[in-house]
Parts: C-alpha cells; sequence; structure tokens
C-alpha cells in the first residue's frame, strides 16, 4: 500500500511570504502528525489531529496552523516565514495511536527560508 | 517533563559488527511506548522497532534488539552483523500512552565502515 506522501519535497520562499504543505496519510490511518526537524533543535513535535480534530499542539507560535479534512489528508500552514523556519518538516500517520500503533513518517518537506 | 538523552552523537564501526546504541529517557508515568527510529540520507523516517513500557520482553526484529530496563529508564538499541545498508542517524523515541506526540533525542550518527 501507498505510504505517507508529502509535497512538495522542496521549497525555497521569503521572508514574509507564507506556505502551505501537504500530507497524504497511508489509507486508513486517521491520525496525522506534523514535526519540524532542524540540526540545532532536533525533531519537535507541531500538532497532531484526528478525524479532523487538532487534539495536541507543540510550543510552536501561532504562524503555524494546520488542518485535516474529511480524507484524513492534512496541511500544515506558516505565516509571515522566518528565516529561523528553514527545516525538514515531516509528516507522520498512525491507524490508532491511543493503542499504541506505530507511526509511518513520510519523507518530508524541506523549507528553505531566504 | 518528559525528555530522552541520546549521550552518543556520533559512532562508526565495521561491516558485520555488533553496535550498541544509547539512550536514557525520563518520565514519572507508568505507561508509555519507546521507539527506535532510522533516518538515512533519504530523509524518511524508518521504525526500527518498538517497546512497550508494561511489556518486560526486551523487543527483537530480526538484526535488531533492545535492552529496556525500566527502572533505570534505560532503552539501548543493539545492531547485531551490521550491513552498509545500517548507515543512517538513529533515533531514540518516547510517547505517553495518554498523548500522541513522540518526543525525540538528538540522534546518533552511525557510520558502517567496509
Amino acid at each position: 500500500k501507498a505510504g505517507v506522501t508529502q509535497t512538495p519535497r522542496y521549497l525555497i520562499k521569503t521572508r514574509g511570504q507564507q506556505v502551505t504543505l501537504s500530507c497524504s496519510p497511508i489509507s486508513g490511518h486517521r491520525s496525522v502528525s506534523w514535526y519540524q526537524q532542524t540540526p540545532g533543535q532536533g525533531l519537535q513535535f507541531l500538532f497532531e489531529y484526528f478525524s479532523e480534530t487538532q487534539r495536541n499542539k507543540g510550543n510552536f507560535p501561532g504562524r503555524f496552523s494546520g488542518r485535516q479534512f474529511s480524507n484524513s489528508r492534512s496541511e500544515m500552514n506558516v505565516s509571515t516565514l522566518e528565516l529561523g523556519d528553514s527545516a525538514l518538516y515531516l509528516c507522520a500517520s498512525s491507524l490508532d495511536p491511543n493503542r499504541g500503533a506505530g507511526y509511518t513518517f513520510g519523507s518530508g518537506t524541506r523549507l528553505t527560508v531566504v | 517533563a518528559q525528555t530522552v538523552t541520546q549521550s552518543q552523537p556520533e559512532m562508526s564501526v565495521q561491516e558485520a559488527e555488533t553496535v550498541t546504541l544509547s539512550c536514557t529517557y525520563d518520565t514519572s508515568e507508568n505507561n508509555y511506548y519507546l521507539f527506535w527510529y532510522k533516518q538515512p540520507p533519504s530523509r524518511q523516517m524508518i521504525l526500527v522497532i518498538r517497546q512497550e513500557a508494561y511489556k518486560q520482553q526486551n523487543a527483537t526484529e530480526n538484526r535488531f534488539s533492545v535492552n529496556f530496563q525500566k527502572a533505570a529508564k534505560s532503552f539501548s538499541l543493539k545492531i547485531s552483523d551490521s550491513q552498509l545498508g545500517d548507515t543512517a542517524m538513529y533515533f531514540c523515541a518516547l510517547r505517553m500512552n495518554r498523548d500522541d506526540k513522540i518526543i525525540f533525542g538528538k540522534g546518533t550518527r552511525l557510520h558502517i565502515l567496509p
């Protein structure tokens, strides 16, 4: 079966712009989580959606937002981009994390802010 | 707050040798899951092995096994008969049973030398 698909793979944006990243989970997975990966901070949790509801949110400013659609696909939006937002953004899907199911990650979107 | 610590930033071993990656974590809760993820240069995070805290038996997946010491809050990964394809960044991760976010360590970069 198809894995977690993230688009685009690479993105270059200018400071002040906004960006939308997309994640299509594995078919049947209802939970989608987003992580930011940087060399300095490592992997940090952004938020998690389950059945179109945000269940958990990490310590990121309000410029970072997301949503999930009825088909479980999720988008993440970053407004007013800053240089520090340059990172690899990873999406992970899970069948049922509350039952201890593991997460399957996508290959990420590499965002560069110039 | 929960934390995950990987004390070895980088390691190198010869092909076919056995290598052990260290991980310690901190949590005051009793119900949680521990993971080891592998991230090769392709960037995709791949689940290597998973351990449920309530299970005393150490998890094993082919050449990969863990040494889970709950009282010591230690969760090391052993790779037997290492292969060139094992070269990657390895992340130890913790997830509470009540929560959806995964807390990652900073990672250990593992090089398998021919």
